[in-house]
């Protein structure tokens, strides 16, 4: 079946760092890469999406890239700001399923400090 | 507005009770699914539902029921809570028409003792 793989599960960084988280996917065809974003207390929230090989999406200063050939959407941030402190996850929609069905990875804690 | 909200917020069981967890949504979406979070494993689907009346198996559905009696409520049934089972449960609703975006409610904390 479909699975999203990230690498880092915590991530702890100063104000300013550069950040990447990688994300990498196993699916047939074409599924929707999304990024999430859960802060303390809450439920996720999308943070962006992609549907097409090379699309980037965006939000917030986070990015990431569609990458088929390497089956890869990283998500980047050039300089992270305490407020970025949550748990992220990458997730896909799930094709094989006549169903609208998103696969999340493990998610990825990050800690920003002043 | 928050427009999907979980009931309780917080729940503490006992090993052997029954457990419901609670759901309404206000976004008018077809789809609501039922999830739980765990250290390590990310979000995992325990059961979803495409209309009122429907119910269907996740991936992890065993030991849990759900039930869905309208467009705006669904419930996730557990009947014979276990310790394994504790757990951040999480509920979200969503649309083919939304692109496969699925917008989640706060969570309930369960602890079953």
């Amino acid at each position: 079946g479909d699975s999203v793989t990230q690498t880092e599960g915590q991530v702890a960084l100063s104000e300013e760092d550069f950040l990447t988280i990688h994300c990498n996917y196993s699916a047939s065809g074409y599924p929707t890469l999304f990024w999430y974003v859960q802060y303390p207390g809450e439920g996720p929230q999308l943070l962006f999406r992609a549907s097409r090989d090379k699309e980037k999406g965006s939000s917030r200063g986070f990015e990431a890239t569609y990458d088929k050939g390497t089956t890869s959407f990283h998500l980047r941030k050039a300089s992270v700001q305490e407020s970025d402190s949550a748990v992220y996850y990458c997730a896909l929609s799930d094709l094989s399923s006549s169903f609208s069905k998103l696969v999340f990875g493990q998610g990825t804690s990050l800690s920003v400090v002043p | 507005e928050a427009a999907v909200t979980q009931s309780p917020r917080n729940k503490v069981a006992v090993t052997g009770g029954k457990v419901t967890l609670s759901c309404n949504q206000t976004n008018n979406h077809n789809n609501m699914y039922w999830y739980r979070q765990d250290t390590g494993h990310g979000l995992r689907l325990i059961h979803y539902s495409y209309g009122a009346g429907s119910t269907e198996k996740g991936d992890i559905p065993d030991g849990y029921k759900a039930s869905r009696p309208s467009q705006e409520n669904f419930s996730l049934i557990l009947e014979l809570a276990t310790p394994s089972q504790t757990s951040v449960y999480f509920c979200a609703s969503g649309d083919w028409t939304g692109k496969d975006t699925q917008y989640f409610g706060p969570g309930t904390r369960l602890l079953v003792l």
